[in-house]
């Protein structure tokens, strides 16, 4: 089946470094979301990016779908002890709207 | 709007106990998932449901039960609870090819 894949799991930064972090897919995707998951929280949606080479940026973070449309990537520039938390990326599995999620990439950020 | 509403926040089951965990959304979403979260496992789909009356298999289904009477309500009941089954239920919901919208979680622990 369809995977979602996102290596490290886990990555420590000092406060004010820039921190990148990838999603791999096995199939192309018709769409890219990442979500963003507080430590003790829920998931929560932050973006979605459609287009091939798109390009979308919310504030310090900026979301990149590939032009194959099988990977993604997230950057943060200036890290903050607020952006602390789980990052998961998740692609539509065939039918019906259901997404697979990666793993997430656990950020930790030291002040 | 309330979004998802997920009930209760937290629960402690003796093994071989039942309950159900509730689901409500108040956003006339069609779709509504439920998740398992473990530490460093990601999210894994118990079941799912496209509609009122309509509920399919996810990855994870064993020991796990669902319906679908209302647009607005999916549950999720446990049956015979092991302690394999302690995690972190999330619920979600979202309208096709859209984002999902998850509650905040049930945490449950099986003893």
């Amino acid at each position: 089946g369809q995977q979602v894949m996102q290596i490290p799991q886990y990555q420590h930064v000092q406060e004010g470094e820039d921190f990148t972090t990838y999603c791999n897919s096995s199939t192309t995707l018709s769409n890219i979301q990442w979500y963003k998951q507080r430590p003790g929280g829920h998931p929560v949606f932050l973006i979605q990016l459609v287009k091939s080479g798109e390009v979308k940026k919310q504030k310090r973070l900026t979301f990149q779908f590939g032009e194959a449309k099988k990977n993604s990537s997230l950057h943060i520039t200036a890290t903050q002890t607020t952006d602390v938390g789980t990052y998961f990326c998740a692609g539509p599995t065939g039918a019906n709207s259901k997404l697979t999620f990666g793993k997430g990439i656990t950020l930790s950020v030291r002040p | 709007n309330a979004g998802v509403t997920q009930t209760p926040k937290f629960r402690i089951l003796k093994i071989g106990q039942s309950m159900t965990l509730q689901c409500t959304q108040d956003m006339n979403h069609n779709y509504m998932y439920w998740y398992r979260q473990d530490p460093g496992m990601g999210l894994k789909l118990i079941y799912y449901s496209v509609g009122a009356g309509i509920t399919d298999k996810g990855e994870v289904p064993n020991g796990y039960n669902v319906s679908r009477s209302t647009t607005e309500d999916f549950p999720l009941r446990l049956e015979l609870a092991a302690p394999s089954q302690t995690s972190v239920y999330f619920c979600a919901s979202s309208v096709v090819s859209a984002h999902y919208t998850f509650g905040s979680g049930t945490r449950l622990t099986v003893v």
